[in-house]
């Protein structure tokens, strides 16, 4: 089983959709959680943290159940430039990144 | 620039050659990993150092690979005798402290013909 997993993609959205992004890790002892951004041929950049008791940041949600080792990433009214590869990272002593979801958003 | 800063951002070799890599971390950070990068794929962790001690290395990192950070700042990752699966994208990033986020310099692209 891989350290980190995601849905495999890609998401093909038109602008103003919601979309939801899925991630399970495999080591209960993970203590922190992130969502990167990479754009394509760039290096990747943190999106968000995620929190315990979920966190928000204008359109964009992030949810942590640690009993059933799940993260989420939720993105409201979607925009052109939400287009991207989305990461989902479980940091044990060093990052687990996984595969990443490739998403687009269409006029 | 205060940022993660990589050398080279491309580099092009021949298999059987030695390649080295420059990372030069954020300044104050104690942490340094090196990932490396193919398509599609999400970056795959290599190693750490916390200041000069490196504290992990993946089983990626066979005994081709060597990384160092003598002094606590800069790290090279050294490619011995490369392959073509060599190639890739390696992204170095720095961290403050072991939870904090990782800030990723723009990578060196390798490509072994």
């Amino acid at each position: 089983r891989k350290e980190v997993e995601q849905d495999p993609g890609p998401f093909n959205v038109p602008e103003g959709a919601t979309v939801a992004f899925n991630c399970t890790y495999s080591n209960s002892a993970s203590q922190s959680f992130f969502w990167y951004r990479q754009d394509c041929r760039k290096e990747p950049k943190l999106l968000m943290s995620v929190y315990s008791s979920g966190n928000e940041d204008g359109r964009f949600t992030a949810q942590l159940n640690r009993a059933s080792q799940y993260i989420s990433l939720l993105i409201r009214d979607s925009k052109l430039s939400d287009s991207a590869t989305y990461l989902c990272v479980v940091n044990e002593r060093g990052m687990r990144f996984g595969a990443g979801t490739r998403l687009t958003v269409k006029p | 620039d205060t940022g993660v800063s990589q050398n080279p951002r491309h580099k092009i070799t021949k298999r059987g050659q030695n390649v080295t890599f420059r990372c030069d971390p954020i300044s104050e950070h104690n942490r340094l990993y090196w990932y490396r990068q193919t398509l599609g794929q999400g970056p795959e962790f290599l190693t750490y150092f916390q200041n000069e001690a490196q504290l992990e290395k993946s089983r990626l990192l066979s005994d081709r690979f060597s990384a160092e950070r003598p002094k606590g700042s800069f790290s090279t990752l050294e490619i011995q005798r490369t392959e073509q699966g060599d190639s890739a994208m390696y992204l170095c990033a720095s961290s403050l402290g072991g939870g904090d986020r990782q800030y990723f310099g723009a990578g060196t692209r390798l490509s072994v013909l």
